[in-house]
């Protein structure tokens, strides 16, 4: 079955310590997208990716890094300059082009909590 | 303010009941999404819409757009349908990709 597999559901750092989100789509999207939750606060994009070897910063990006070496992949690393890094975080994937009309897809997130 | 609001942020009905969940807007969109978020966090796409209606099974959703309202409407609600549902709108394309603005969500709870 297609679809967005996030791993891990949990994490546990130390502060201080870069850590590494994963993010895989079998689902041939383009596009794939960070998104951050906090409590009581809507989805904040972080950063997106249309295509292989190329990302943009979304509304908050720093303290975050990104790579996309594979279509299917699109990993986030939270440095240890993120202030406040404990959050849920979102991946998600859409197709691009000339069919706009195209849903996002979401993964199961990872709730990344720093200690 | 934020650019989408839902209303409203908490909601307990008890089974059986009609429910109505509320999201504005204030920017141009594209295309409305509305979510649904479980416990455990991962995201379902619910509907898509950029005007009318569409329902699927208990779920109906509605769109004005010259009023830049949207309603999430559930039938017969069900224990089962507890979780946070949430607007987002397709504000414009980012070179091709989407831009989503979410809204806070709706947390909803259905005693049996």
């Amino acid at each position: 079955d297609g679809g967005i597999t996030q791993s891990p559901k949990y994490l546990f750092r130390k502060e201080g310590q870069n850590v590494t989100l994963s993010c895989e789509q079998n689902l041939n999207h383009d596009a794939m997208y960070w998104y951050r939750q906090d409590p009581g606060q809507g989805l904040r994009l972080i950063y997106y990716s249309q295509i292989v070897n190329d990302f943009q910063k979304g509304d908050i990006a720093e303290g975050y890094s990104v790579s996309r070496e594979k279509k299917e992949s699109f990993p986030l690393t939270v440095t240890s300059a993120q202030k406040n890094p404990t959050a849920f975080y979102l991946c998600a994937s859409s197709m691009i082009g000339r069919d706009r009309n195209t849903e996002a897809f979401f993964g199961q997130g990872t709730r990344l909590t720093v200690v | 303010k934020n650019e989408v609001e839902q209303s409203p942020q908490n909601l307990t009905a008890q089974e059986g009941e009609f429910i109505t969940i509320n999201c504005s807007y204030s920017v141009g969109i594209s295309a409305l999404h509305w979510l649904q978020q479980h416990p455990g966090g991962g995201i379902v796409s619910l509907f898509m819409l950029s005007s009318g209606k569409k329902k699927h099974g208990r779920l109906i959703a509605t769109i004005n757009i010259q009023e830049k309202h949207s309603s999430l409407h559930i039938t017969a609600s069900h224990p089962r349908d507890s979780a946070v549902y949430i607007c987002a709108v397709r504000s414009g394309l980012i070179q091709g990709a989407q831009k989503l603005v979410f809204g806070q969500g709706t947390r909803l709870t259905i005693n049996p």
